[in-house]
């Protein structure tokens, strides 16, 4: 599977989008990109999951150019409960899922 | 729906002892997960299921035992616990293994002394 490469940690301010980019050079063609958020202590949380193009859903969007070798998950208007890592996976299907170290997003009043 | 349950959710052992994660899943998925996370890390694969009979191994299966006799179950065993072991453990289950959402329970955290 492609390997994935994400920010170690991102801030932002409540109110403000967040955009955070995850690369993925060598994603072939009939694997997905998804997106996945863990709060403290609980287990992680689908987001998005998108092919290309753009996936908008009432949590985010995700952007993802025409060569696909890289993905944006957008968060609008973040608040302070948005305040968790976010992982972003290359998926294939009947592959395993492997989750890297994801971004560590803190939101600040 | 309960969606994904683990038990306990706190677990202390000492060295050398036996024991047993549960994990139920009442969403008639096919392919669940174990995973241990351990501090600042992501989630590392330990064992995986396709269906009931079929298990696998994943990224870092040593030490642990699984068995799928049922759709709905899937526990974990650890068979002489170490303190290496001391992690917060994440079952998980999907409908076809992946591209679809894959849903967590809330995690399991063994401390081993």
């Amino acid at each position: 599977l492609a390997k994935t490469t994400q920010p170690v940690s991102m801030d932002s301010y409540e109110g403000q989008e967040v955009n955070i980019t995850c690369s993925h050079n060598n994603i072939a063609t009939n694997d997905y990109i998804t997106w996945y958020q863990q709060f403290p202590s609980q287990g992680p949380r689908f987001i998005i999951q998108g092919y290309k193009t753009k996936v908008t859903n009432e949590v985010a969007s995700l952007f993802i150019p025409a060569d696909r070798k890289s993905s944006t998950l957008s968060l609008p208007r973040v608040s302070l409960s948005d305040t968790a890592v976010y992982y972003c996976l290359v998926l294939r299907y009947g592959q395993n899922f492997v989750f890297g170290p994801g971004t560590r997003l803190s939101v600040l009043p | 729906n309960a969606g994904v349950t683990q038990t306990p959710k706190f677990q202390v052992l000492k060295t050398g002892q036996s024991m047993t994660l549960q994990c139920a899943q009442d969403m008639n998925h096919e392919y669940m997960s174990w995973y241990r996370q351990d501090p600042g890390m992501g989630l590392r694969l330990i064992h995986y299921s396709v269906g009931a009979g079929i298990t696998d191994q994943g990224e870092v299966p040593n030490g642990y035992n699984v068995s799928r006799s049922t759709t709905e179950d899937f526990p974990l065993r650890l068979l002489s616990a170490a303190p290496s072991q001391t992690s917060v453990y994440f079952c998980a289950s999907s409908y076809q293994g992946q591209g679809e959402g894959a849903f967590f329970g809330q995690g399991t955290r063994l401390t081993v002394v």
